[in-house]
């Protein structure tokens, strides 16, 4: 299996409250991503890095940031949670060459209430 | 308009079946075309790539026609271990590197 991990795998937090998730890898690869995962819209990109500092907005960027200060780290952050944005967070790594796969972690719950 | 399209099912098929997935992309920039499985409340795994010439991997079968920007993908014989999510997803060049869009995903289900 690829060495991706996320952190926390589930988080319960209260609307308002700022919330930070994270992806760690071991595998150097240069792109990671993250999407959130809803019933009825599957995978949507909210951001992800093509580099160490290097980042760029996905579809549903509103109400995230994210950083990226080391190659194995991409964190997602959540400045002021809405409940509108509990779901299952997965963060995704590969190389970026063309036809080669990405990896995902296994995921993370959030609940916002 | 969505970026990568596909029928969300349900396809409820007996076993043994062939069953056919469709997907639609609208961004011409579009490099590298994939397909991932995902069981129930799992993280996404590889299936297989689509290539132009067509790909096959034991029952899987990819095809992918760039000018209709279409991709299939057919399972024959299929086995109860094939229920899940099928995710179509397109590895689209932007200004920012690649950004890997996903469709919806269509569910199968194989049933006895």
């Amino acid at each position: 299996d690829a060495g991706i991990t996320q952190s926390p795998r589930h988080k319960v937090t209260e609307t308002g409250t700022p919330v930070t998730l994270r992806c760690h890898q071991t595998e150097n690869h240069r792109y990671m991503y993250w999407y959130r995962q809803d019933p009825g819209h599957g995978l949507r990109l909210i951001h992800y890095s093509y580099g160490v500092k290097d980042t760029d907005k996905g579809e549903v960027s509103d109400g995230y940031s994210v950083s990226r200060s080391k190659t194995e780290d991409f964190l997602l952050t959540l400045e002021s949670a809405t409940s509108s944005q509990t779901s299952v967070y997965f963060c995704a790594i590969s190389t970026g060459a063309v036809n080669t796969e990405a990896f995902f972690g296994q995921g993370t719950r959030l609940t916002v209430v | 308009r969505k970026e990568v399209e596909q029928d969300p099912g349900p396809f409820n098929v007996p076993e043994g079946a062939t069953v056919a997935f469709n997907c639609t992309y609208s961004n011409s920039a579009s490099q590298s075309f994939f397909w991932y499985r995902q069981d129930c409340r799992k993280e996404p795994k590889l299936l297989m790539s689509v290539y132009s010439s067509g790909n096959e991997d034991g029952r899987f079968t990819a095809q992918l026609n760039r000018a209709s920007q279409y991709i299939s993908l057919l399972i024959r014989d299929s086995k109860l271990s094939d229920s899940a999510t099928y995710l179509c997803v397109v590895n689209i060049l932007t200004g920012g590197g690649n950004k890997l869009t996903f469709g919806t995903g269509t569910q199968l289900k194989v049933e006895l």
